[in-house]
């Protein structure tokens, strides 16, 4: 069975803060990985792919352990903007679909 | 801009009727499409693969007669919602891969049934 575990939080974080979500999978066959954002009543967009030589982007840096099938994200100098819900999702690769955890919801506070 | 269009947006409906919803891809051809479903507070659920010129494959407990799905042409898959209840109502988004890029979503459709 596939499972992508996320903890849905929320997690309350003040402006400027550094912030690290975790999740992990269970299906060891899963080739690539992502971490999507999802807005409140909108469809999920991609924030970035996770590799295992660690994946940066500005204030995201994404990072992929193999071996314990564990991947994280982490937001530097966290914006307002940042609030959303932060969807950790893994795929078989190619034309397969997509194995979505629950999310964790987070919370920039002024 | 969008890469994958969802139409429509938003749609209520009584229990017992039907509703048919399409994806399309943008500027790039999809032999195969995805379809989710998410409802409140949860996490999206791959309900089925659509895959041109061929049957559609179905994820567990999802039933193939209740949601029909149609792979028409290279740029278009719809999902119809026969006989909706209210148990249906949710938010069901597409997705595309296009190339060896990972997925563009649709917008999603929120489908409400009274």
């Amino acid at each position: 069975r596939k499972e992508v575990e996320q903890d849905p939080g929320p997690f309350n974080v003040p402006e400027g803060a550094t912030v690290a979500f975790n999740c992990t999978y269970s299906n060891s066959a899963s080739q690539s990985f992502f971490w999507y954002r999802q807005d409140c009543r909108k469809e999920p967009k991609l924030l970035m792919s996770v590799y295992s030589s660690g994946n940066e982007d500005g204030r995201f840096t994404a990072q992929l352990n193999r071996a314990s099938q564990y991947i994280s994200l982490l937001i530097r100098d966290s914006k307002l903007s940042d609030s959303a819900t932060y969807l950790c999702v893994g795929s078989g690769g190619g034309a397969d679909g997509l194995t979505f955890g629950k999310g964790t919801h987070l919370i920039i506070q002024p | 801009g969008a890469v994958v269009s969802q139409h429509p947006s938003r749609v209520i409906c009584k229990s017992g009727t039907s509703v048919k919803i399409e994806c399309r891809s943008l500027d790039f051809q999809a032999t195969t499409m995805f379809w989710y479903r998410q409802f409140p507070k949860q996490s999206l659920m791959l309900m089925a693969t659509s895959n041109e010129g061929s049957k559609a494959t179905y994820e567990q407990g999802v039933e193939k007669d209740k949601f029909l799905i149609n792979h028409a042409s290279l740029t278009l898959s719809t999902l119809t919602v026969t006989s909706a209840h209210p148990e249906d109502s949710s938010f069901y988004i597409c997705s595309a891969p296009r190339g060896t890029e990972t997925q563009y979503f649709g917008p999603g459709t929120r489908l409400l049934v009274l």
